[in-house]
């Protein structure tokens, strides 16, 4: 099955630093999706981007589909961006419903 | 609206217990899917509804048992469960099941099996 991995694991950010999370996927996707898990365990939607560039405030996404990457930048972060960010990617079933694989995810923290 | 609700937040059970988790939305999706999230791990995918009928089911004990009362409820009714259970229990839904629709997910519930 298709294998998605995010880089960095880990990332510990002052206060007003940028920062860039990667996501790389093994095989070709329809959409991908990155999300924001809170401390309390809520995910929130972030980018449905399966191609192309979306901004969102200080967030804006990349994904490359032919090169099998996405990108998140997050800018002048803040210490609500801490938590982990997930990507996404759905595959196939032979049931005929997509099923979504998450990421590994990268695990923020933005220090005041 | 884009809210997936789920019931209730925080559930403690013994392992000789019966219990059931609940999820709503209003946003008349057509897919609705649980996750199971272990600590520090991504969410992994255990049952995928889509016009009422269990459409993905990976194999998950049959100490869960998912059921699909109407197109906006999905609940997980949950019995004899074990220690390693414990985890964060997700509900997500999406427009429809065969194109790629992007999800959304509830709150969740937090689950300890003592």
């Amino acid at each position: 099955g298709i294998q998605v991995e995010q880089s960095p694991p880990d990332l510990i950010l002052q206060e007003g630093a940028n920062s860039t999370l990667r996501c790389n996927f093994s095989d070709s996707v329809n959409n991908l999706q990155w999300f924001h898990q809170n401390p309390w365990g809520q995910l929130i939607n972030l980018f449905y981007i399966p191609s192309g560039t979306k901004q969102n405030g200080r967030l804006s996404a990349t994904t490359v589909a032919t090169e099998r990457y996405s990108l998140l930048y997050i800018s002048s972060s803040q210490t609500t961006d801490s938590g982990v960010y997930f990507c996404a990617v759905p595959t196939y079933s032979w049931s005929g419903t997509y099923k979504y694989i998450f990421g590994t995810g990268t695990r923020l923290k933005v220090l005041a | 609206d884009t809210e997936v609700t789920q019931t209730p937040k925080h559930l403690v059970m013994g392992m000789t217990n019966k219990k059931s988790l609940k999820c709503e939305q209003h946003m008349g999706h057509r897919a609705m899917y649980w996750y199971k999230q272990k600590a520090k791990k991504p969410p992994e995918l255990m049952f995928v509804y889509s016009y009422e009928k269990l459409s993905i089911n990976e194999s998950v004990p049959s100490r869960f048992s998912p059921e699909c009362p109407n197109s906006s409820l999905l609940n997980l009714h949950l019995h004899a469960l074990q220690p390693e259970d414990s985890a964060l229990y997700l509900c997500a839904s999406s427009q429809d099941r065969g194109l790629a629709y992007e999800q959304y997910f509830g709150p969740g519930t937090r689950l300890t099996v003592t």
